[in-house]
C-alpha cells in the first residue's frame, strides 16, 4: 500500500546539534509539506514544496531547513539556531495535479525532544 | 488568509451519547474544509470533508458534519460514541483558488468514558 513513510518515530537531540527528520512517500504526490504540533497550538506549517528542487518557507522556517531533490523525500533539518525543538513533526503530502480539492495524507509523525 | 477556531479544546462525554464538536472558520474566499482524526502518537487520518453539493457530509466511523456558510461552521457530529472514538479531532479549510496550503484548528480532544 501507498503511503508516506516519517523516521525516525522519536529523535532526541542534544545542545547545539542539527538533526534531520525523514519523510518518504510513494503515493506519487507533488506538493509535500511539514508541520510542527505543539499541545493546544494544532498544526503549524513549517515548509512546503510543490515540485522537486522548489520549496516555500511556511509560517515558523526559522530554524528549519529543508532540500527536495527528489519527488519522493522531503527531509527536514532541525538546527542548534532552533531554540525550542521539542515538539511533534508531522509529513504530509497530496497530488498536485488532481486539482485544488485533494485533502493531505499523513505519516504517522517524529518526536522530537532535548537531551 | 483564512482562520480556523474550535471553541471546546476538551469534550467529555459517555459511551453511548451523542457528541458535537464544533468548527467555524473566516475567509475571504470559498473554502474547502475537513475533519481530520488524530490517535495518540499518530499522524492525522481524513474523517470527512466537504467540497461541494449536499451541506451534509457523511465520513468513516459514523461521524458526519453539517456545512452552514452563513454561519461559517463545520460543525462535526456523531450519534453515539464508542471509547474507541477517544483521539483529537482537527478541523481544516483549504481555499479553492490555491487548494494546496491548508490551514488547522487547535484541535478538541474527545474524551469518551465508560
Amino acid at each position: 500500500d501507498g503511503g508516506i513513510t516519517q523516521s525516525p518515530k522519536y529523535l532526541f537531540r542534544k545542545e547545539g546539534q542539527n538533526v534531520t527528520l525523514s519523510c518518504e512517500q510513494n503515493l506519487n504526490h507533488d506538493a509535500m509539506y511539514w508541520y510542527r504540533q505543539d499541545p493546544g497550538q494544532g498544526l503549524r506549517l513549517i515548509y512546503y514544496s510543490q515540485i522537486v528542487n522548489d520549496f516555500q518557507k511556511g509560517d515558523i522556517a526559522e530554524g528549519y531547513s529543508v532540500s527536495r531533490e527528489k519527488k519522493e523525500s522531503f527531509p527536514l533539518t532541525v538546527t542548534s539556531a532552533q531554540k525550542n525543538p521539542t515538539a511533534f513533526y508531522l509529513c504530509a503530502s497530496i497530488p498536485r495535479d488532481r486539482g485544488s480539492n485533494q485533502p493531505q495524507h499523513f505519516g504517522d509523525g517524529t518526536r522530537l525532544s532535548i537531551l | 488568509a483564512q482562520s480556523v477556531t474550535q471553541l471546546d479544546s476538551q469534550v467529555p462525554v459517555f459511551e453511548e451519547a451523542p457528541v458535537e464538536l464544533r468548527c467555524n472558520y473566516s475567509s475571504s474566499v470559498s473554502v474547502y474544509l475537513f475533519w481530520y482524526v488524530q490517535y495518540p502518537n499518530q499522524g492525522l487520518q481524513l474523517l470527512l470533508k466537504y467540497l461541494s453539493g449536499s451541506t451534509l457530509v457523511k465520513g468513516i466511523n459514523g461521524f458526519e458534519a453539517e456545512f452552514n456558510k452563513s454561519q461559517t461552521s463545520f460543525h462535526l457530529r456523531k450519534p453515539s460514541v464508542h471509547i474507541s472514538d477517544t483521539a483529537e479531532y482537527f478541523c481544516a479549510v483549504s481555499d479553492q483558488n490555491y487548494g494546496q496550503n491548508f490551514v488547522f484548528g487547535p484541535g478538541t480532544r474527545l474524551s469518551v468514558l465508560p
